[in-house]
């Protein structure tokens, strides 16, 4: 069975206070691990998607990195609108659904 | 170009009522997935659909619940005779085809009192 773990459950930051957040994972022939967003009440936001080991993907302060047991999201000078639950989810080969890791909150204080 | 829609936003049952939550997907979408969230906990995958056809419903719970595709207008999930335990946030999500992204609607909270 896949298994996904985030960590930190949360994690409060500084404004400008750099930080990485964990996914690790256990599947069966990795065929994509997703970083989403979810803000409160709201739907998830996709971010990245990460194929291959080493691979690595930016968008804004955001940096996604992949290896073979494990995934980062850097967060680099982090804003308060920063602040959010950030989801990890892989999908396997031959497969289609995304199993989501529990999540680790993001709080960013100005 | 409009995201996943999903209706109603929130939705209030008492219990032994049935509850039916709506998804359009993106323009262009033939595949759609349900997800359920419970408090505290991750999105858990339900069911996953493409037009007229259920491709993998493993992660719906096999009395109570099921779900649509219609050739025409959105994909339902209903659940019959809601009990408490049916309180969740639903997402929906869509993708132009198999093993690509996903993209999440803002979701169905169910309430049952």
């Amino acid at each position: 069975e896949d298994q996904v773990t985030q960590s930190p459950e949360a994690l409060r930051l500084q404004e400008g206070e750099s930080s990485s957040l964990n996914c690790s994972y256990t599947v069966s022939g990795l065929r994509g691990l997703f970083w989403y967003r979810q803000d409160p009440g709201k739907g998830p936001e996709f971010l990245f998607t990460l194929y291959s080991a080493g691979e690595e993907k930016e968008k804004e302060r955001l940096k996604a990195t992949l290896t073979k047991k494990e995934s980062f999201l850097h967060i680099t000078a982090p804003k308060p609108e920063d602040s959010a639950t950030y989801l990890c989810a892989v999908r396997r080969s031959n497969d289609y659904k995304l199993s989501f890791g529990a999540g680790t909150t993001v709080t960013v204080r100005a | 170009n409009a995201g996943v829609m999903q209706n109603p936003r929130h939705l209030v049952r008492r219990r032994g009522q049935e509850a039916r939550l709506r998804c359009s997907p993106m323009k262009g979408h033939s595949h759609v997935y349900w997800y359920r969230q419970l408090p505290e906990e991750g999105l858990k995958f339900m069911v996953y659909l493409q037009k007229e056809n259920i491709i993998d419903e493993s992660g719906m719970p096999k009395e109570r619940f099921s779900a649509e595709f219609p050739k025409e207008g959105p994909s339902i999930l209903r659940i019959q005779q809601v009990v408490r335990g049916d309180s969740a946030a639903y997402f929906c999500a869509s993708s132009p085809g198999q093993g690509v992204e996903a993209f999440f609607g803002q979701g169905t909270r169910l309430t049952v009192v």
